[in-house]
């Protein structure tokens, strides 16, 4: 059964900063690798989808890679600010039919 | 704009009522519906999935006649939370999928029983 996992939990930086949040996930054989952004008591924001076959995506300050021999992604958020405050979420499909598994999410806050 | 419309996006009930949440795609049909429900700091979790026409098929620990879903057309998906109870107080959130569209989600749908 996949499981992913997300580090940190929580995550606090100075506004201008780049950061770094990771993924895991058990079963490498995935079809699809997605971030996700959620903002408190909202909905889901799509921000990078990477195909099993890719390696990384971009898209404006932001980077995910993908590493699926050993289970990780990471999304790097550069020149990080106060509105990229919210929690970012990891998910994987194994199949282009199945449903997201998703991580528990890394709530990050940039100060101003 | 949003391609999977939920609605409500906030509800309060008392306890023992029962609760229809609605999830409909816009302009695509929707084949397979998927339903999650995250509890406050924690993730998105699969309540079941459905298929036009078909039966959900639900998660482990799911309560079938608790948490009813019915996917009778190919633009609306319905969750009725029967005979609520605090506990069942959380985020619902539903996806869908077309045949060849990508996964999209709803915003969400707050429920809090009293």
């Amino acid at each position: 059964k996949q499981e992913v996992t997300q580090i940190p939990a929580a995550l606090s930086v100075p506004e201008g900063e780049n950061l770094v949040l990771n993924c895991s996930f058990t079963d490498s054989a995935i079809y699809n690798l997605q971030w996700f952004r959620q903002d408190p008591g909202k909905g889901l924001t799509s921000l990078l989808l990477i195909q099993s076959s890719q390696r990384e995506q971009t898209s404006g300050r932001l980077n995910a890679s993908l590493d699926k021999s050993s289970g990780r992604s990471t999304l790097y958020i550069a020149a990080s600010q106060p509105g990229d405050s919210a929690t970012y979420l990891c998910a994987v499909a194994n199949s282009g039919n199945t449903p997201l598994v998703f991580g528990k999410g890394t709530r990050l806050s940039v100060i101003a | 704009g949003a391609v999977v419309s939920q609605h409500p996006s906030r509800v309060i009930c008392k306890s023992g009522t029962s609760v229809k949440i609605e999830c409909r795609s816009l302009d695509f049909q929707a084949t397979t519906m998927f339903w999650y429900r995250q509890f406050p700091k924690q993730s998105l979790m699969l309540m079941a999935t459905s298929n036009e026409g078909s039966k959900a098929t639900y998660e482990q620990g799911v309560e079938k006649d608790k948490f009813l879903i019915n996917h009778a057309s190919l633009t609306l998906s319905t969750l009725t939370v029967t005979s609520a109870h605090p506990e069942d107080s959380s985020f619902y959130i539903c996806s869908a999928r077309g045949r060849n569209s990508p996964l999209h989600f709803g915003n969400g749908t707050r429920l809090t029983v009293t």
